[in-house]
């Protein structure tokens, strides 16, 4: 495995620019899950893929914020009109099927600053 | 609701002493999963143990062990033989499997200091 990469790694943007976010997860994981985490909290859950369906997504997933994975294999993230509050650190995680674990392997993150 | 707890914002202890992370939960989902989390300063989360509602056993890794107390919905982690590089954010994690779709949700941390 080569482990679950995030692109970019900073990102640093001015209020009101479009953002995007890219995973590629472990090569057979076919469940990928987005978060953010801001200062001092734990992660929260955004979005769920299985394959390139999107099963799941939280309310803190506002209009301006979607996600695709079109193949099935990377994802990406975007947000539009990015507000001050967007400025988080946009976690990535894969998972496959293990027994009923289900350990997600995360990304290293992208840490997004909005000015 | 899902509900994650983790009352300690910082623990200090000192190397190769074993040290205690407390984590409540609570959920009306008989069936579920309790995960530990570790992120060092550079980011990235880090998968310790889990325990299943159903397992019998206290779930063990290494040196990690997740003391389940079902009754009490209680899920500390315990980590023997402290070393410098345990020094962290640890994260108390749950799934619901029947209720919870398909999120997991995560407790604030704990930050663990080790000291020489």
């Amino acid at each position: 495995d080569t482990g679950v990469s995030q692109n970019p790694r900073h990102k640093i943007t001015k209020r009101g620019q479009n953002v995007t976010f890219r995973c590629d997860p472990i090569s057979e994981h076919n469940r990928l899950y987005w978060y953010r985490q801001t200062l001092g909290q734990g992660p929260e859950f955004l979005t769920y893929f299985q394959n390139e369906a999107q099963l799941e997504k939280s309310r803190l997933l506002s209009d301006r914020f979607s996600a695709e994975r079109p193949k099935g294999s990377f994802s990406t993230l975007e947000i539009q009109r990015t507000e001050q509050g967007d400025s988080a650190m946009y976690l990535c995680a894969s998972s496959r099927i293990q027994g009923t674990s289900y350990e997600q392997y995360f990304g290293p993150g992208t840490r997004l600053t909005v000015t | 609701a899902q509900k994650i707890t983790q009352t300690q914002p910082g623990m200090f202890v000192q190397e190769k002493e074993a040290v205690t992370l407390d984590c409540t939960y609570d959920t009306s989902d008989p069936s579920y999963g309790l995960f530990w989390y570790k992120q060092p300063s550079s980011g990235e989360m880090i998968f310790l143990i889990y325990q299943g509602s159903y397992d019998q056993q206290n779930a063990t890794e290494g040196r990690y062990s997740l003391n389940f107390q079902k009754a009490r919905k209680s899920a500390n982690l315990v980590i023997s033989a402290s070393q410098l590089g345990d020094s962290a954010m640890y994260f108390c994690a749950m799934r619901d499997y029947n209720t919870g779709g398909f999120k997991t949700i995560f407790g604030a941390g704990t930050r663990l200091f080790v000291k020489a």
